[in-house]
């Protein structure tokens, strides 16, 4: 069964910063793009970044070039997203998610996400 | 970017109604349009791929259709279990964009 675990969410002040990881299971995870996609408070799906299978494509959206930071460790089947210059309009959850099949195509499946505040 | 434009942004309908929600791009996508189901407080669902093919799973009274920039998700004999938010989304290229999201209500 596949699985995509989210944690590092919790409380940061506007300015700091948060690393993210997704741990897969259930799957052989070094051929497939990964995927952040966030969701404010209720508010609708914003994809935010993506690395392919060997680090050679990554992505991001406008809202956070330059602050934010895709890696990934095969080795370990997950994949982080480093936040930087942390903004209120970044409070959201955050939700792993496995493109459909190695070689892209959209995502399939998705973890349970984790929230992120940044309040002062 | 590539636009998505979701229609309408929320409905009310009934058990074993008809439903339809549309997605329109801002540019042609091909084939590359997902569909979404997303309940409170839980992660999204992937319904449709490829503006037809339904993902393992899901009941046959989901269906897709559309080519081009126009896009339509069509729930026949809607179910209690269908009351949700439903989104569209074009992997045609990067940057990834959804529709902004049609809730389906009672």
């Amino acid at each position: 069964e596949v699985q995509l675990v989210e944690s590092g969410g919790g409380l940061v002040k506007p300015g700091g910063s948060l690393r993210l990881s997704c741990a897969a299971s259930g799957f052989a995870f070094s051929p497939y793009t990964m995927n952040w996609v966030r969701q404010a408070p209720g508010k609708g799906l914003e994809w935010v970044s993506c690395i392919s299978s060997s680090n050679i494509n990554i992505y991001y959206a406008d809202s956070v070039k330059g602050r934010f930071t895709i890696s990934r460790d095969n080795a370990k089947s997950s994949v982080y997203l480093q936040m930087n210059s942390l903004r209120a309009e970044d409070t959201a959850v955050y939700y792993c998610a496995r493109e459909r099949d190695p070689g892209g195509n959209g995502p399939d499946y998705w973890g349970q996400g984790t929230l992120v505040t940044v309040s002062s | 970017a590539i636009q998505m434009t979701q229609s309408p942004s929320s409905l009310s309908a009934s058990v074993g109604d008809r439903v339809t929600i549309t997605c329109r791009a801002s540019q042609g996508i091909r084939n590359d349009l997902d569909w979404y189901q997303q309940k409170p407080g839980d992660a999204p669902k992937l319904l449709i791929y490829d503006i037809s093919i339904l993902q393992g799973g899901v009941p046959s009274r989901f269906s897709g259709s559309g080519s081009g920039t126009d896009f339509t998700l069509t729930i026949t004999s809607l179910q209690p279990e269908d009351f949700a938010t439903y989104y569209c989304l074009q992997h045609y290229i990067y940057p990834y964009t959804f529709g902004q999201g049609t809730k389906v209500e009672i």
